[in-house]
């Protein structure tokens, strides 16, 4: 499959142990929020998102924090599997248009 | 299911030759957007358009350009492909509203030789 990036940093956790990936933005006047997985081979896909009037999200297994104060986002992942083992991509909006600017990437392995 | 698709998924070119991908989404979403993704600088935008007969282009547009004649579909050309224009091409689509998520392709991988 492709690589998306052999220098992306990279996060090693144990299968089953809680993974977190971490994301700063730079403009204080994002206010919508989302992070994708990217498989080898295949196209982002959505995980979760926020919006600035949050602070905290959870979906299944997945839960995204935000703290505006000093602009970093994370993405927590509970219990992780083999099938967790991707790129995530912080992605944030900006303004009223409906572009969003994509971070470069953390390489999640996750080791059995 | 709706769905997202392009094509080719992979295509080999030669330096100066048009070269058209075709992006086709069936969510019925008014926005679409072109992103190229190469090592060490995540993806970029390309062109992105709002609706049937609107085109923008975005941070790295030089070289290619969209037309959007439906709602379905956003093909992206390459004028005259350069080796610099080597890269994984992915499409994605959103909803009409400014703060919407957006769904990929599954992405055309490109050599220009």
């Amino acid at each position: 499959g492709e690589s998306v990036g052999l220098h992306l940093p990279t996060l090693s956790v144990q299968e089953g142990d809680n993974s977190i990936i971490n994301c700063a933005y730079s403009n204080s006047a994002s206010d919508y929020f989302i992070w994708y997985k990217q498989e080898s081979g295949k196209g982002p896909q959505f995980i979760i998102d926020i919006r600035s009037n949050m602070d905290k999200r959870q979906g299944q297994r997945v839960t995204v924090l935000l703290n505006k104060t000093v602009k970093h986002l994370s993405l927590q992942i509970a219990a992780t599997q083999p099938g967790d083992s991707a790129v995530y991509f912080c992605a944030e909006n900006t303004g009223t248009a409906s572009k969003l600017t994509f971070g470069t990437g953390t390489r999640l392995q996750v080791t059995l | 299911d709706a769905e997202i698709t392009q094509s080719p998924r992979h295509k080999i070119t030669e330096t100066g030759r048009q070269v058209t991908l075709a992006c086709h989404q069936t969510w019925n979403h008014n926005n679409m957007f072109w992103y190229r993704q190469d090592l060490g600088h995540g993806l970029r935008l390309i062109h992105y358009s709002y609706g049937v007969q609107d085109t923008n282009k975005g941070e790295v547009s030089d070289g290619y350009s969209v037309s959007r004649s439906n709602t379905e579909d956003l093909p992206l050309t390459l004028e005259s492909a350069a080796s610099s224009q080597t890269s994984v091409y992915f499409c994605a689509s959103s909803e009409s509203s400014h703060k919407e998520t957006q769904y990929f392709g599954p992405g055309t991988r490109l050599l220009v030789l």
